[in-house]
């Protein structure tokens, strides 16, 4: 059975940095198109980033510069760090698995940046 | 960046059929995904490639897409279908592109 669960999420003030996890089971992570979607307070989904199973990463303009997509092959599991966080990086972070569609999601785990 | 539109909301009474359509340049030549949201609860596949379900998503669930706009279509409305609906393709300058999300209210 495919899992996916986030941690990581937390409270943390404006400029700091945060690492969110996602422990996979059921598939493995390298073999598979991993992506962050968000969704702020009340409102829709948001693509953040992927990484490609050969590697190769992309990201929203929102967070480009700013936030790293990575991945443990040893441990299955997929890393977001996000650095110089901001107000607007509020919101429920989920990963998922899928190259054109996300096949399946994790429960999410909820990043508030405020002072 | 492509652009996907849904209406923001959309009413049915139980029993009824709910259309929600999303909106998008020559949509017809790209691959739809629709997902269904509860409150408080992560996404779910529910049609995909335009109208495949996955296995456990209820036959009254089905998908069409041509010209600019793609259709998810509910028929039999029950009441545990309120939910958010977000359409979503691929697009080669934003990988996932997701719908502003349509609520579904049961009257």
């Amino acid at each position: 059975e495919v899992q996916l669960v986030e941690t990581g999420g937390g409270l943390i003030q404006p400029g700091g940095s945060l690492r969110l996890s996602c422990a996979a089971s059921g598939f493995t992570v390298s073999s598979n198109y991993m992506s962050w979607v968000r969704q702020a307070p009340g409102k829709g989904l948001e693509w953040v980033s992927v990484i490609y199973s050969g590697g190769s990463t992309y990201y929203a303009d929102s967070v480009k510069g700013r936030f790293t997509i990575s991945r443990d092959n040893s441990k299955n599991t997929l890393y977001l760090q996000m650095n110089s966080l901001r107000a607007e990086d509020t919101a429920v972070y989920y990963c998922a698995r899928g190259q054109w569609l996300a096949e399946y999601w994790g429960q999410g785990t909820l990043v508030t940046v405020s002072s | 960046s492509y652009v996907l539109t849904q209406p923001p909301s959309v009413s049915v009474a139980p029993g009824k059929t709910a259309r929600i359509t999303c909106g998008g340049n020559n949509i017809g030549s790209k691959s739809v995904h629709w997902y269904q949201q509860k409150p408080g609860q992560a996404p779910v596949l529910v049609i995909y490639y335009d109208s495949d379900r996955p296995s456990g998503i209820p036959e009254r669930f089905s998908g069409s897409n041509s010209g600019n706009t793609a259709t998810l279509t509910i028929s039999r409305v029950e009441a545990g279908d309120e939910a958010d609906y977000y359409c979503q393709v691929w697009d080669s300058s934003s990988d996932w592109v997701f719908g502003g999300g349509t609520k579904l209210t049961v009257l």
